[in-house]
């Protein structure tokens, strides 16, 4: 079956540093990834969207790469703030129309 | 602000008892989707519509069940509810409803079942 794959567990790094989220999948070739952003009580926000001929993809401190050999996407934030503690979700194209999400990551910036 | 409106936020109910939830999409968005999001579970996808029809079904139960109105709000009515229903549901639009496309997410309605 398909599955996505997050860590589970809390990345905790200081302020100023690069952080780097992981998501990996099997079963899968998407043609699309998205990143969201869900800050608690609240509903996830957009943040960038990938296609699978794309290697890499920036807005402004956000990077995402998609290693469609590793299956793998890599969702780095630059220069981190406090203000970027969230958890951050990776979701999948399942065919034309939907979207299967990872459980997310949970990042907390240390000031 | 998404632009997605979802009501109530809040729903507190008992077992065996029906609820419906309302979403209204992005200004100018015709694809709606619905998830349920609980503690242990991540974001599951339910089901989507394009313009009132239906297009995708994902893990939705068949106590649950949804629709699009011509006006382009949707609602999902969730019934016979069981302990294990409580989570958050988020409705979110997209434009054209296309796995290219971001998705808008409200910020949920939690349903607590006593």
């Amino acid at each position: 079956s398909q599955k996505i794959e997050q860590n589970s567990e809390a990345l905790n790094i200081q302020e100023g540093k690069t952080a780097t989220l992981t998501c990996n999948y099997t079963n899968y070739s998407p043609a699309y990834l998205q990143w969201y952003r869900q800050d608690p009580g609240r509903g996830p926000v957009f943040l960038l969207l990938i296609r699978e001929n794309e290697k890499e993809k920036r807005k402004e401190r956000l990077k995402v790469t998609f290693d469609t050999t590793l299956k793998q996407s890599l969702f780095h934030i630059t220069a981190s703030q406090p203000a970027d503690s969230a958890t951050y979700l990776c979701a999948l194209a399942s065919g034309t129309y939907k979207y299967i999400f990872g459980t997310g990551t949970r990042l907390k910036v240390l000031a | 602000d998404s632009g997605v409106t979802q009501t109530p936020k809040h729903l507190i109910t008992a077992t065996g008892q029906r609820v419906t939830l309302r979403c209204s999409p992005r200004s100018g968005d015709l694809s709606v989707y619905w998830y349920q999001q609980s503690l242990d579970q991540g974001l599951q996808f339910l089901i989507q519509y394009y313009n009132g029809e239906e297009r995708a079904k994902g893990n939705i139960l068949e106590r649950f069940s949804a629709q699009q109105f011509p006006d382009l709000h949707s609602e999902l009515n969730l019934s016979s509810l069981e302990l294990g229903d409580s989570a958050l549901y988020f409705c979110a639009s997209s434009a054209r409803g296309l796995s290219n496309q971001p998705q808008h997410f409200g910020d949920g309605t939690r349903l607590s079942i006593l």
